[in-house]
């Protein structure tokens, strides 16, 4: 069964802390992404990978930061969090190629206070 | 920039009452359309993918068909376990691996 896990499915944190979020996958997938999800705006794209040690930003990169030193691991920072940062993050994986489904994780909810 | 819009927002139906959810969506090139299935604090589960205009795919109570424009989530005689929020997505050709999502639609079934 395909695999994608997030360190956290709960987080709690201060403004202005350093804040990591971990994805693993185990189906050798070549692409990674993280998106957050808030009410009424859907599913938007913070930053995606395609290989290791590469990034791309997506609709919304401001504030965070990505690593993807290993193939199957992907992580999100946040440098400084701010209140504007709470949501629901959620990391996926999918194949290089057309029309290739991505598989998600659970989802990590973060809080800023 | 993709445009994908998806109606209604919220949608009430009662066991054995058919209908259909709505993705309307603008690229440049469709690469691909992708329905799945998200239940309350959890992840999106993958549904179908659709390809081209004309194109049709099912899983049990689920049909997906796709037309230069929009793309139709029908649900034939729906049970409670179908209550869901059901999200499409596209990825437009040249974008990599990018998906752009709807905000989705709210189906609760009731008894």
């Amino acid at each position: 069964d395909v695999k994608v896990t997030q360190s956290s499915r709960y987080l709690v944190k201060r403004t202005g802390e350093k804040v990591f979020l971990e994805c693993v996958q185990d189906m050798d997938h070549e692409n990674m992404f993280w998106y957050r999800q808030d009410p009424g705006l859907g599913l938007r794209l913070i930053y995606f990978s395609y290989d290791v040690k590469m990034k791309e930003k997506g609709d919304i990169p401001e504030g965070y930061s990505v690593s993807r030193e290993k193939k199957e691991r992907f992580s999100l920072i946040l440098e400084s969090a701010s209140t504007n940062q709470t949501s629901m993050y959620l990391c996926a994986s999918s194949l290089l190629g057309r029309g290739a489904e991505a598989f998600f994780g659970q989802g990590t909810r973060l809080t800023v206070v | 920039e993709d445009q994908v819009t998806q109606s209604p927002e919220a949608l009430r139906l009662q066991e054995g009452e058919s209908s259909s959810l709505n993705c309307s969506y603008t690229v440049s090139g469709l690469r691909g359309l992708f329905w799945y299935r998200q239940d309350p604090g959890k992840g999106p589960e993958f549904l179908f993918t659709l390809y081209s205009a004309g194109e049709e795919k099912e899983k049990e109570r689920l049909k997906a068909t796709l037309t230069k424009k929009e793309s139709f989530l029908h649900i034939t005689a729906p049970k409670p376990e179908d209550s869901a929020t059901y999200l499409c997505a596209v990825q437009e050709s040249g974008t990599a691996s990018k998906l752009t999502f709807g905000t989705g639609t709210r189906l609760q079934v009731t008894l």
